[in-house]
């Protein structure tokens, strides 16, 4: 059974601060990984993805692998109202299987 | 404007009532999935189709069907609903196919209730 796991829940920060949300997955031939934002009603949007070890940086967003430990990682740095969503992890397994496993979602709520 | 358009946006029906939801995406994607989202148990997939007439079961493909005659176009079909079915539905796709690749474009979404 492959299984992302997000922590549910809601992770408040003050405008400004650097919000961390978290994903680990058991699959060890996961080999491509997604951030997802959804905001209340909203369908998702694709917002960062990652293959490889380490970090990448797009804007105020960092997203961190390590394939070792099984997990990545969002940053958001300078987090803003706007950025109070529900945080989608998603990861794809290697070979020939197509589907995608979502993470249930992180809730972020940035406090003014 | 690149979209995916999924229609109705709201849906109550009663049980047994056969019923399609519809998606259409303009940006010639070869690869379009389903997936519901229920509290507390997030996304999880219902069916994909890598291209025209390719279709495949996702994790929850029980109750649903799917066809895939044109690119653009990937409907959800429930022959007989039932109130488990009652969900926010998400038509997605993607031009790229392969590990690489993921769901790039979402439609809005549509709410069904099986009463």
């Amino acid at each position: 059974q492959k299984e992302v796991e997000q922590n549910s829940g809601p992770l408040s920060v003050p405008e400004g601060a650097i919000a961390s949300l978290n994903c680990t997955y058991s699959d060890r031939g996961s080999q491509s990984f997604f951030w997802y934002r959804q905001y209340s009603g909203k369908s998702p949007e694709l917002i960062m993805f990652i293959y490889s070890n380490g970090d990448k940086e797009d804007g105020r967003f960092t997203a961190q692998l390590n394939k070792a430990s099984q997990y990545v990682s969002l940053l958001i740095r300078d987090s803003q109202p706007s950025d109070s969503a529900t945080y989608l992890c998603a990861v794809r397994v290697g070979g020939s299987n197509y589907k995608l496993t979502f993470g249930k979602g992180t809730l972020l709520t940035v406090n003014p | 404007e690149a979209q995916v358009t999924q229609n109705p946006r709201y849906l109550i029906t009663v049980t047994g009532k056969k019923l399609t939801v519809t998606c259409s995406q303009n940006m010639n994607h070869e690869y379009m999935s389903w997936y519901r989202q229920d509290p507390g148990l997030g996304l999880r997939q219902i069916y994909y189709s890598m291209n025209v007439e390719v279709t495949d079961k996702g994790d929850v493909p029980e109750g649903y069907k799917v066809s895939r005659k044109e690119k653009r176009n990937f409907p959800l079909i429930l022959e007989s609903p039932s109130p488990n079915q009652t969900s926010l539905y998400f038509c997605a796709s993607s031009l790229l196919t392969g590990i690489y690749s993921t769901e790039a474009f979402f439609g809005q979404g549509t709410r069904l209730t099986v009463v």
